[in-house]
């Protein structure tokens, strides 16, 4: 069955340290991902997109990674701030039809402590 | 950049009655927008996409006659609930599609059905 799983739904680190995030699918062939940020009652805020040929993209403090053999992405913040607390989504696109058919993974809700 | 507006950002109805929510782009014209429904730690789900001029096209399990789409604008659509029901009661967002553009989304609208 298609899956799309994000590695946990809370994840706690220590300000400065880097965060590292986890999207994992299976049985999808997407031709690209994204990561988005969702703050409270707020809609999700477009952080990223990696294409399937490319590994790496940086934006800032941000990083993904993308392994279509492994079928997973890897979102880093480094030097982490308790402004970085929200829950981050991953989002797998590309399979045709409407540029919303985004499948959502459930988000990971991160926490940085001063 | 890109906004998104969605209104009301909250709103409570009896059951059995109608609730409109309405999705704008401010500064960009949105041939296509999105709808989408949340509901507590599970995934963003897309509900149709709307095009302008033209009928909605609905995911499947997701019933037109229960959730009607008008995108009467480039910068207008809205989302009605008929006859709502406590079950309907969930964060519903839009988001808004421009060329070359990743998409932005609404700050969501709460619903509640007592």
């Amino acid at each position: 069955s298609q899956k799309i799983e994000q590695n946990s739904e809370a994840l706690n680190i220590q300000e400065g340290k880097t965060a590292t995030l986890t999207c994992n699918y299976t049985n999808y062939s997407p031709a690209y991902l994204q990561w988005y940020r969702q703050d409270p009652g707020r809609g999700p805020v477009f952080l990223l997109l990696i294409r399937e040929n490319e590994k790496e993209k940086r934006k800032e403090r941000l990083k993904v990674t993308f392994d279509t053999t492994l079928k997973q992405s890897l979102f880093h913040i480094t030097a982490s701030q308790p402004a970085d607390s929200a829950t981050y989504l991953c989002a797998l696109g590309g399979f045709g039809g409407s540029q919303g058919n985004l499948i959502f993974g459930k988000g990971t809700k991160l926490s940085v402590k001063p | 950049g890109a906004v998104v507006s969605q209104h009301p950002s909250r709103v409570i109805c009896k059951s059995g009655t109608s609730v409109k929510i309405e999705c704008r782009s401010l500064d960009f014209q949105a041939t296509t927008m999105f709808w989408y429904r949340q509901f507590p730690k599970k995934s963003l789900m897309l509900m149709a996409t709307s095009n302008e001029g033209s009928k909605a096209t609905y995911e499947q399990g997701v019933e037109k006659d229960k959730f009607l789409i008008n995108h009467a604008s480039l910068t207008l659509s809205t989302l009605t609930v008929t006859s709502a029901h406590p079950e309907d009661s969930s964060f519903y967002i839009c988001s808004a599609y421009t060329q070359s553009s990743p998409l932005h989304f609404g700050n969501g609208t709460r619903l509640t059905v007592t």
